[in-house]
């Protein structure tokens, strides 16, 4: 079946480390993005990549790296300069660029906590 | 730029009772809509949207928006919610910036169904 995974489900962090979440897909999507959810608050885009080496910033990007070296891969990494990392996040993926006019692909998330 | 809001933040409503969930967008062109749906534990799947054409939209489960120009709403309607709608619903609008175009999520509405 084509589709995202993101792994692990759940991740635990000392307050000081670098994680990183992994974001596969196998749908031969370009578009790749990723989301943090917090209640209330509903998702927030912290990055997205168009391209194999290329992505772009969101709304949320301070504290958050991310790479494209592959097309069905978009790591992201949550860095000791976020202030407040504990949350949910979600990757994306659509066919192509326009994401309006296709919506997109989710996978079934990352639980980071910070411990 | 657009935006989109959600007024309910959390909805209980019974078993068998009529559903209306509000979304408003800010953006007076041509727009596409998008209601996607998140079960518990599960990732966000998309229960409908909105391109063109007919303004009632129908999704999964018996889920239908309408989208009214005059009023920037797409509330998304059920006519008799079951147990298993409990989820949490996002309103999405498509944020287009260069050539890039990104999904702009409302806050969500949790959506609580009693026996």
């Amino acid at each position: 079946d084509g589709g995202i995974t993101q792994s692990p489900k759940y991740l635990f962090r000392k307050e000081g480390q670098n994680v990183t979440l992994s974001c596969e897909q196998n749908l031969n999507h370009d578009a790749m993005y990723w989301y943090r959810q917090d209640p209330g608050q509903g998702l927030r885009l912290i990055y997205y990549s168009q391209i194999v080496n290329d992505f772009q910033k969101g709304d949320i990007a301070e504290g958050y790296s991310v790479s494209r070296e592959k097309k069905e891969s978009f790591p992201l990494t949550v860095t000791s300069a976020q202030k407040n990392p504990t949350a949910f996040y979600l990757c994306a993926s659509s066919p192509v660029v326009r994401a309006g006019n296709y919506g997109y692909t989710f996978g079934s998330g990352t639980r980071l906590t910070v411990v | 730029a657009q935006s989109v809001s959600q007024h309910n933040h959390h909805v209980i409503l019974s078993e068998a009772a009529s559903l209306e969930l509000g979304c408003n967008y800010s953006y007076g062109g041509t727009v596409n809509l998008f209601w996607y749906v998140q079960y518990p534990g599960q990732h966000l799947q998309l229960l409908l949207k909105y391109f063109s054409g007919d303004p009632l939209v129908k999704g999964i489960k018996g889920f239908e928006a309408e989208f009214i120009k005059s009023k920037f709403s797409f509330n998304l309607r059920k006519p008799s919610v079951q147990w298993s709608d409990t989820a949490e619903y996002f309103c999405a609008v498509p944020l287009v910036t260069g050539t890039a175009s990104k999904l702009t999520f409302g806050t969500g509405t949790r959506l609580q169904v009693t026996l």
